[in-house]
């Protein structure tokens, strides 16, 4: 299976500061599409999981521009230009190239 | 737009089984792609396994197969999973998430969850 390491693991970071965090795949999650099946998930305390990110660089309907992700072959970034209050909970990078589906570890982001 | 609503919370004793349901609307059950993730007490996020109607056909993470049962029904648009032989370690919270099945553009629908708690 295809392991996924993010990190940090936690990242505290004072309002209206940038934010990134790295995934990194174990092997490479390019589709025979084109696309990279690297999706990043937000799930805010108390509740499901959220869509941030799809195909590596994709924003999912409604979310802010803040959030952009970038990467390609097996190296995956999420940023974040200015942190704010509501952005808070545990971010997921997942590969869905081939099953079983994968998760990383998750990224605790808190404000300072 | 997709919805998914999943049954109440569950309590069963070691040794017992339990059945999750999933009920998906305002959307087209056949064009989706169904995954259960499981989340333990202070943990992250695992996919268990899932199951694509139009095929039916479900896979499952090798840490679930044989432990883990996942079914549609597409007459009342629901998906269901199946856990046996619970052990105290099975608690946690399972989440039944959809995405498209052509040009899959993330899981872009979750239920709300249903925590299982296993106890004695």
């Amino acid at each position: 299976e295809i392991v996924m390491t993010q990190s940090p693991l936690s990242l505290p970071v004072t309002p209206g500061e940038p934010a990134s965090i790295s995934c990194r795949s174990s092997q490479g999650l390019l589709h025979s599409n084109g696309f990279h099946y690297l999706d990043w998930y937000l799930q805010k305390p108390g509740q499901s999981p959220k869509l941030l990110i799809y195909w590596g660089s994709n924003r999912a309907s409604g979310v802010p521009d803040r959030f952009s992700g970038s990467g390609s072959g097996t190296d995956f970034t999420l940023k974040i230009t200015r942190v704010e209050a509501e952005d808070v909970g545990v971010y997921y990078c997942m590969q869905t190239l081939q099953t079983p589906y994968t998760f990383g570890q998750g990224t605790k982001l808190e404000i300072k | 737009q997709m919805q998914l609503v999943q049954s109440g919370a569950e309590v069963r004793k070691p040794g017992s089984s339990v059945k999750v349901s999933c009920k998906a609307s305002g959307g087209t059950f056949s064009n989706y792609a169904f995954s259960w993730v499981r989340q333990a007490p202070g943990q992250g996020l695992e996919w268990v396994g899932g199951v694509i109607p139009v095929f039916d056909s479900a896979t499952y993470a090798q840490k679930f197969q044989g432990k883990v049962t996942i079914t549609a029904d597409e007459s009342t648009n629901s998906v269901y999973m199946e856990v046996s032989s619970l052990r105290s370690e099975d608690t946690a919270v399972f989440y039944c998430a959809g995405a498209t099945v052509a040009a899959p553009r993330g899981i872009d629908v979750w239920g709300q969850g249903t925590t299982v708690i296993v106890s004695s």
